[in-house]
């Protein structure tokens, strides 16, 4: 099994609906984040949380929501998905004194 | 905030040859610097870490270089083969968050 699952790995939906996309780790991390990736962009950093009580806006936050639902489990939602939020994205997680992210496989959107 | 350059065409290298991609910053310097592999439709892979402090680091067939002045850093891979073909992607750190450049398309042609 893969240290950091993303489901589900694709997803097609229709704008103004709600979805989630759920990241779980095996790593026992306590530093999760979720990043969207655009062609020529980059990742963006979306939400971070670096325990379960502890949830922090990123660069790019508005349109979307977060939950920490265990150490393990870091939840992204879209209330109500518009086009240009049609991206990659990534989940990550890291431990505090070590220094690379370790990313998922990443859930392709696409809003329609 | 910090921006982060990192070329946008792609680099063409025969095998064999040493690939150097660049990584450049504004503002302030970071207290370190890492290099990652992304893979077309996968999440990045963490290569390489570098400090402030350090002027080059190595790891097998990998050096990066991170030069404070210019406020540049240098990814290396020697002895370049195809399978080293990839994005790369280089990410500083801000108060625990990093902030990534957009990536390096290599393309190592046997």
């Amino acid at each position: 099994d893969a240290d950091v699952t993303q489901t589900p790995r694709n997803r097609i939906t229709k704008t103004g609906k709600r979805i989630m996309l759920e990241c779980s780790q095996t790593k026992g991390h306590d530093r999760m984040y979720w990043y969207r990736q655009d062609p020529g962009l980059g990742l963006r950093l979306i939400y971070y949380s670096f325990d379960v009580k502890d949830i922090n806006k990123g660069e790019i936050s508005d349109g979307y929501s977060v939950s920490r639902q265990a150490q393990a489990k870091f939840s992204l939602s879209l209330e109500s998905a518009i086009p240009n939020q049609t991206a990659l994205y990534f989940c990550a997680t890291r431990s505090e004194g070590t220094y690379g992210y370790t990313f998922g496989s990443g859930t392709r959107l696409t809003v329609v | 905030s910090q921006k982060i350059e990192q070329n946008s065409e792609a680099l063409n290298i025969q095998e064999g040859k040493t690939a150097t991609l660049t990584c450049n910053y504004t503002n302030y310097s970071p207290a370190y610097l890492q290099w990652y592999r992304q893979d077309p439709g996968r999440g990045p892979v963490f290569l390489l870490l570098i400090r402030e402090n350090e002027k080059e680091k190595r790891k097998e067939r990998l050096k990066v270089t991170f030069d404070t002045t210019l406020k540049q850093s240098l990814f290396h891979i020697t002895a370049s083969q195809p399978a080293d073909s990839a994005t790369y992607l280089c990410a500083l750190d801000n108060f625990n968050k990093f902030y990534f450049g957009s990536g390096t398309k290599l393309n190592v042609k046997p």
